[in-house]
């Protein structure tokens, strides 16, 4: 078990950019979950996958955002002309489905948009 | 979205002194209810999640108690010592399937 991965640590880009963030779940986890955290504000849910099927999208989330799982493993996160509101940290969490097992998550992707 | 609050936003502790911080949530509808510590520069960590009313779960000097017919819960810290600084989140689970919503978090500095 390495855990979950998250690359890169750090994004800075310019607004209207787009960017792609890379998570890698602990291989035995079937469900993959993408959060964002802004400053002062718990995890936000942006979207989550189980196995490669994406079951939910967050309202909140525009049509900027997209989110894919191919063949069930690592997932990506791109960000489409971004936007100064998109700064924040993006979360990449997994687990095994069913019953009470807890989140893992990875260390994040903070993304900054000047 | 679900209201889940934590009290209080942030508080210091003296080394070796005990302290307790609360997460209140909607009582109805209840699945679970989860405990992350996030230390600064790493990962959110799980400590507990917590199923059912009456639940008391410890981990070392932490240990968390559940009323879900009240709708709270409450983080309790023997003996705090420097490693204990960090915010503590907790999270609400509607339905068994994890989109789970977080409080703000309680920020935990302990003072040597």
């Amino acid at each position: 078990d390495t855990g979950v991965s998250q690359n890169p640590r750090h994004k800075i880009t310019k607004r209207g950019q787009n960017v792609t963030f890379r998570c890698d779940p602990i291989s035995e986890h079937n469900r993959l979950y993408w959060y964002r955290q802004t400053l002062g504000q718990g995890p936000e849910f942006l979207t989550y996958f189980q196995n490669e099927a994406q079951l939910e999208k967050s309202r909140l989330l525009s049509d900027r955002f997209s989110a894919e799982r191919p063949k069930g493993s690592f997932s990506t996160l791109e960000i489409q002309r971004t936007e100064q509101g998109d700064s924040a940290m993006y979360l990449c969490a997994s687990s095994t489905t069913g019953g009470s097992s807890p989140l893992h998550f990875g260390n994040g992707t903070r993304l900054t948009v000047t | 979205i679900l209201n889940v609050e934590q009290s209080p936003q942030s508080l210091h502790v003296q080394e070796g002194d005990s302290t307790n911080f609360t997460c209140s949530f909607p009582s109805s509808n209840f699945y679970a209810l989860h405990w992350y510590r996030w230390e600064t520069a790493k990962s959110p960590e799980a400590l507990f999640v917590m199923t059912l009313n009456g639940d008391e779960k410890k981990k070392g000097r932490i240990s968390a108690t559940l009323n879900t017919k009240e709708g709270y819960s409450y983080l309790y810290i023997k003996g705090s010592q420097p490693e204990d600084s960090a915010t503590y989140l907790c999270a609400f689970d509607l339905s068994n399937d994890y989109k789970l919503s977080f409080g703000a978090g309680t920020t935990v500095t302990v003072r040597a």
